[in-house]
């Protein structure tokens, strides 16, 4: 399967504390994205980062890629309850045309 | 701002009816995708189309048909509904181009057939 593996598959923190969401993909990419999912809503769209970034930032995200390692990792800093969603890796393969989602992390942020 | 809205968020029907989901976006992107979604799959392409008249089959397109007749609309069909149809429908619209751009998703429909 081309699916972006994400871990952990459910994360649990207190409010004010720093969430971290991993990616891992198996191919050669041209960008790697993060989207974010409320409950039973449609996929808003974070942050791209290009195959030859290494580190970006968004507000309180900070996504960072690794393409040595296939991976990428998600980073929320000082999270709010209102963060609690579901959080999606998406990549790009090179020669390809589509996206490739992840399973996707489901985050918890305990007011 | 994008907005992509979808004809309905929710649907009930029968297995066997025909179903159509709509989709339109007014930011005026040649590509636009169907997916559905079911929990621990992620998302999976069923269709997707790169211009008006134009389609490709994605990753599950059976059992699925599509229509772009103007740009701004996408539709999704299901000839003949059946219960393992029953899921998320998620559209999505992007600007051309060959590195898989940001993709604006509308709200989703869920649909469950009986």
């Amino acid at each position: 399967s081309q699916q972006g593996e994400e871990d952990p598959q459910a994360l649990s923190i207190q409010e004010g504390e720093n969430a971290t969401m991993n990616c891992s993909y198996k191919t050669s990419i041209n960008n790697l994205q993060w989207y974010r999912q409320n409950s039973g809503r449609g996929l808003v769209h974070l942050i791209l980062i290009r195959s030859n970034e290494r580190e970006k930032h968004s507000g309180r995200l900070r996504v960072t890629l690794d393409t040595s390692k296939k991976s990428s990792s998600l980073l929320i800093t000082a999270s709010r309850a209102a963060d609690t969603a579901s959080y999606f890796c998406a990549y790009g393969n090179t020669g390809g045309f589509k996206t490739i989602f992840g399973a996707g992390t489901r985050l918890f942020v305990k007011a | 701002d994008v907005k992509v809205t979808q004809s309905s968020r929710y649907l009930v029907k029968r297995t066997g009816e025909k179903v159509f989901l709509e989709c339109v976006q007014d930011m005026d992107h040649e590509n636009m995708f169907w997916y559905r979604q079911d929990p621990g799959l992620g998302l999976r392409l069923i269709y997707f189309s790169y211009d008006v008249k134009m389609k490709e089959k994605g990753d599950i397109p059976e059992g699925y048909s599509v229509s772009r007749e103007k740009k701004e609309r996408f539709s999704l069909i299901l000839e003949s509904a059946s219960t393992n149809q029953t899921s998320m429908y998620l559209c999505a619209s992007s600007i051309p181009g060959t590195r898989q751009e940001t993709q604006y998703f509308g709200p989703g429909t869920r649909l469950l057939v009986l």
